[in-house]
Order: C-alpha cells, then sequence, then structure tokens
C-alpha cells in the first residue's frame, strides 16, 4: 500500500519553464490536495478538489493550475515557473465523508527555479 | 480562521513525557483541534484530533481545556523518532476544502 505518491522528487527549472508535478493515491480518497511549504514556513494550500470533476482555488493559488484526472491522480502545473515558487510541494488526500477524517501526505517535490 | 499559538520549540529527554501547548482563545463551537507533526524531509502526518473531550490513540493524547481554549498534545515517552515539527490546527468541520492552516509549529527536539 503506497499511499499517496508524488513524482518528481526533486526538480531544477529555469524561469519561464513549465512543468507538471504528479501525484497519485490508493486508497480510494474523494479528496485531494496540493500544498507549499516554503523554508521554515508552515504549509499553505494551493489548490484543491473535493470530489473527482472538481477543483478550487485554495490560499496561494497564483501561477498554478491543476487537473483531477480520475479518482487516483491530481496533477499541478506551473505554466511559467518564477523563483518565487521555488518550494517543497506536497500532495495529499482525504477520504470524504466523516466529519474530521485525517489527510495522509506525500513525501513531497523539491522544486528549485533558478 | 480562528488561530493558534504555539511554542518555537521545546526540549525533552528520551523516555521522558512531553506536553506541548497550544492556545486557541478565539475558537469556534464548530472547530475541531487537529495534531499533525512533520518529521524531517517528509510530509506532515496526522497525530490525533478532539473536539471537546479528551482523546487517545497509539501515538498521543490530546488534553482539552473545559473553556476549549487551549489544549495539549502528550506524548507520554518520547523517542528519538518524535523529534519533528507538531502543528496544532482548528477546523471547522463544516467546511469541505479540508483547508489545513499550517502555522510554523513547535520543533520538537529529542536529547538521547
Amino acid at each position: 500500500n503506497a499511499g499517496v505518491t508524488q513524482t518528481p522528487k526533486f526538480q531544477v527549472l529555469k524561469t519561464g519553464q513549465s512543468m507538471t508535478l504528479q501525484c497519485a493515491q490508493d486508497m480510494n480518497h474523494n479528496s485531494m490536495y496540493w500544498y507549499r511549504q516554503d523554508p521554515g514556513m508552515g504549509l499553505r494550500l494551493i489548490y484543491y478538489s473535493a470530489s473527482e470533476g472538481t477543483t478550487d482555488k485554495g490560499e496561494v493559488p497564483n501561477g498554478y493550475n491543476v487537473s483531477r484526472l480520475n479518482k487516483r491522480e491530481f496533477s499541478l502545473r506551473l505554466e511559467s515557473a518564477a523563483p518565487s515558487q521555488t518550494s517543497v510541494y506536497f500532495c495529499a488526500s482525504r477520504k470524504k465523508g466523516g466529519l474530521n477524517t485525517e489527510a495522509f501526505f506525500g513525501q513531497g517535490t523539491r522544486l528549485t527555479v533558478v | 480562521d480562528a488561530k493558534t499559538t504555539q511554542p518555537n520549540s521545546m526540549e525533552s529527554n528520551e523516555e521522558e513525557p512531553v506536553h506541548l501547548p497550544c492556545n486557541h482563545s478565539t475558537i469556534s463551537g464548530t472547530d475541531y483541534i487537529h495534531w499533525y507533526r512533520q518529521l524531517p524531509s517528509q510530509g506532515p502526518e496526522y497525530v490525533i484530533h478532539g473536539l471537546t473531550s479528551n482523546v487517545n490513540n497509539r501515538m498521543a493524547s490530546l488534553a482539552i481545556a473545559e473553556d476549549r481554549k487551549s489544549s495539549t498534545l502528550i506524548l507520554h515517552r518520547a523517542t528519538l523518532r518524535d523529534a519533528a515539527v507538531y502543528y496544532c490546527i482548528l477546523r471547522d468541520w463544516r467546511s469541505n476544502d479540508y483547508k489545513l492552516s499550517f502555522g510554523a509549529g513547535t520543533t520538537v527536539t529529542v536529547r538521547a
């Protein structure tokens, strides 16, 4: 049982390049999330998908797009990377339903934009 | 969103209990108290959550003040593996977005 898998684990981009961060979960969870964590800071929600076919903006959506490809996969795209997007990106999933089910996080993608 | 206040850091000796405080004086009646922790170079992991009553699980205990304006996460016997950043988070159970607002958390150091 792999849980939440993120690829790649590390990436270096040049300013203006684009890339897609991949996330897949094998727990049959309905909801998926993308967070970013800047050095020494807490996590901030970028986008989330409450269920397959829906996506919504979080706290810091500018510069990102997402796709909920199917129930398992939720990708995050940077169309034109900027140095300010240097961060660690975490994907999470959660079983919908129940008042407060826990979220499961991936290991993170460490992105550097130069 | 109601905010939480935690100490920046705490130290403990191995095998001793750790009490991590969290203040949330503006908590609303529909806010659950969640605790997550983040081990070095890893994603956060769920620890425990509660609403009004004290809660126990295999990882920790959560003690919630009667007025709910504060809570304490208790690690009963710290191990080196418990060295992590611990986040106290409030989440309105009515919300669908699971917008966990992670602050800076408390960095726990465990001495061997």
